[in-house]
């Protein structure tokens, strides 16, 4: 079945540090794939998508490329800030189902340190 | 993009009572939510799927009548936690598909639920 797998946290990173967090993929099909964020006691929020191989999403300060031969997603930030501390999941959508659910890895938590 | 709106944000309940805990649209329709619990070391699990009109879709493993999901119009899916025990005490998270963003989701703030 579809999976995700994201690097396990917690990721400590000082202010101004590069950041990436490693996302890989397990599906059938062409899948589309999503990055959320999710801040203390609140809800998940979109962060960018792609929705095929070589996409590039991108929020202006986050990006991820979509790599069909790698079956990744990996989540990047040049410079990261104290306020994008929070948890963030990887997520894959099997376009091809019939209800288009979405499959989340497990979170990983960024602790970032002033 | 399109608002979801989940309420209540948390809520504490005495172990054998039921806990209703609504999912709504706001500004658009939703034929189908999904309903999600998220587990202590952050992962989210899909519960069940929401079909407007018709029963719930539910993952393997999670049982139908512990948690009962009504989707009774478009823009309204609520999730009952019947005769919930202290191991029921999560965090519940609705989405739906946005219709604004193209292949998005968008997601209620959550439903702390204690039980004691």
């Amino acid at each position: 079945g579809n999976s995700v797998t994201q690097m396990e946290g917690p990721v400590t990173l000082s202010e101004e540090a590069f950041l990436t967090i490693n996302c890989t993929y397990t599906a059938t099909g062409y899948p589309s794939l999503f990055w959320y964020v999710q801040y203390p006691g609140e809800g998940l929020q979109l962060l960018l998508k792609a929705t095929k191989a070589d996409d590039k999403g991108s929020n202006k300060v986050f990006e991820a490329t979509y790599r069909k031969e790698t079956t990744s997603f990996h989540l990047e930030k040049g410079s990261v800030q104290v306020s994008d501390s929070a948890v963030y999941f990887c997520a894959l959508s099997d376009r091809g189902g019939a209800t288009n659910k979405l499959i989340f890895g497990t979170g990983t938590l960024l602790a970032v340190q002033p | 993009g399109a608002v979801v709106s989940q309420h209540p944000s948390w809520v504490i309940c005495k172990s054998g009572t039921s806990v209703k805990i609504e999912c709504r649209s706001l500004d658009f329709q939703a034929t189908t939510m999904f309903w999600y619990r998220q587990f202590p070391k952050q992962s989210l699990m899909l519960m069940a799927t929401s079909n407007e009109g018709s029963k719930a879709t539910y993952e393997q493993g999670v049982e139908k009548d512990k948690f009962l999901i009504n989707h009774a119009s478009l823009t309204l899916s609520t999730l009952t936690v019947t005769s919930a025990h202290p191991e029921d005490s999560s965090f519940y998270i609705c989405s739906a598909r946005d219709p604004v963003v193209n292949y998005g989701y968008t997601f209620g703030s959550g439903t702390r639920l204690t039980v004691v």
